[in-house]
C-alpha cells in the first residue's frame, strides 16, 4: 500500500511572497511518480507539476517548483511570487509504476493568498 | 482542450434512493475514474474503468457501482443512497499511456451530493 500525507491542512501567504506546501509519501516501489495537483474554487482540479522519482533534478514549471528529498521521501511544493489566482486547494499525489493510472491523493492543503 | 463534464453541479437526494451522477468526456480517453472527496480525507478513488464495459474496484467501492457502455461514458451509482454517501464526487479521465510519467487525469468540476 502506498500513502500520501499532507500536515497542514491551510496555509496563507502574502502577494509576491514565497510559499511552501508540504508532502511526504510512502510507498515499496522503486519506480513512481508524484504529483501537484491545484483545485480552485470553481473545483475544476489541474495538474501543476509533476516529478519522476529517478530524476535528481528537481521539476520546475514557471513560478512552480518542487523540492524532492528520495530519501526522506518528502516532495514540497514551492510557490514564488504568489499571485491572487494561486488561491486554492493543493493535492499532492503519487502514481507508481505497478499501480497503471491509479493516483494517491493527500489529504490536500488550502493555500489563501492575502492581497 | 480537454473537456470533462458531470451531469450535475449539486444534487440533494433522499436516503434510499437510486442516485446516477454522469460524466461524459470529449478527448477519446480509454481511462475513467470516479473519486469522493471529503475534507481532510482528500480524493479517495471509488471505481475505475481502462475501457468500455471494463471496471475495477478502488479503494472504497462499498455502496456504489458503475457502468460504462460507451467511451465517452461512466456512470457512478448509488444503489441506495445513505446519508454517508454525503459528498463531493469528481469524475476524471485520461489517455491510456506506456510511460505511466506522462499520465496526466483530467477532471470534471465536481457534483456535491447531499442525502438526506
Amino acid at each position: 500500500a502506498q500513502t500520501v500525507t499532507q500536515s497542514q491542512p491551510e496555509m496563507s501567504v502574502q502577494e509576491a511572497e514565497t510559499v511552501t506546501l508540504s508532502c511526504t509519501y510512502d510507498t515499496s516501489e522503486s519506480d513512481y511518480y508524484l504529483f501537484w495537483y491545484k483545485q480552485p474554487p470553481s473545483r475544476q482540479m489541474i495538474l501543476v507539476i509533476r516529478q519522476e522519482a529517478y530524476k535528481q533534478q528537481n521539476a520546475t514549471e514557471n513560478r512552480f517548483s518542487v523540492n524532492f528529498q528520495k530519501a526522506a521521501k518528502s516532495f514540497s511544493l514551492k510557490i514564488s511570487d504568489s499571485q491572487l489566482g494561486d488561491a486554492a486547494m493543493y493535492f499532492c499525489a503519487l502514481l507508481s509504476e505497478t499501480s497503471g493510472s491509479r493516483l494517491t491523493f493527500g489529504e490536500g492543503t488550502q493555500l489563501t493568498v492575502n492581497p | 482542450d480537454v473537456k470533462v463534464t458531470q451531469s450535475s453541479r449539486y444534487l440533494v437526494k433522499r436516503t434510499g434512493e437510486k442516485v446516477f451522477l454522469e460524466c461524459v468526456q470529449d478527448m477519446d480517453h480509454e481511462n475513467m475514474f470516479w473519486y469522493r472527496q471529503d475534507p481532510g480525507l482528500g480524493l479517495r478513488l471509488i471505481y475505475f474503468s481502462y475501457d468500455v464495459k471494463m471496471k475495477e474496484k478502488g479503494d472504497i467501492p462499498e455502496g456504489y457501482s458503475v457502468s460504462r457502455e460507451k467511451k465517452e461514458r461512466f456512470s457512478l451509482i448509488l444503489e441506495s443512497a445513505s446519508t454517508n454517501q454525503t459528498s463531493m464526487y469528481l469524475c476524471a479521465s485520461s489517455f491510456r499511456v506506456q510511460d505511466v510519467s506522462q499520465e496526466t487525469q483530467y477532471f470534471g468540476p465536481g457534483t456535491r451530493l447531499l442525502v438526506l
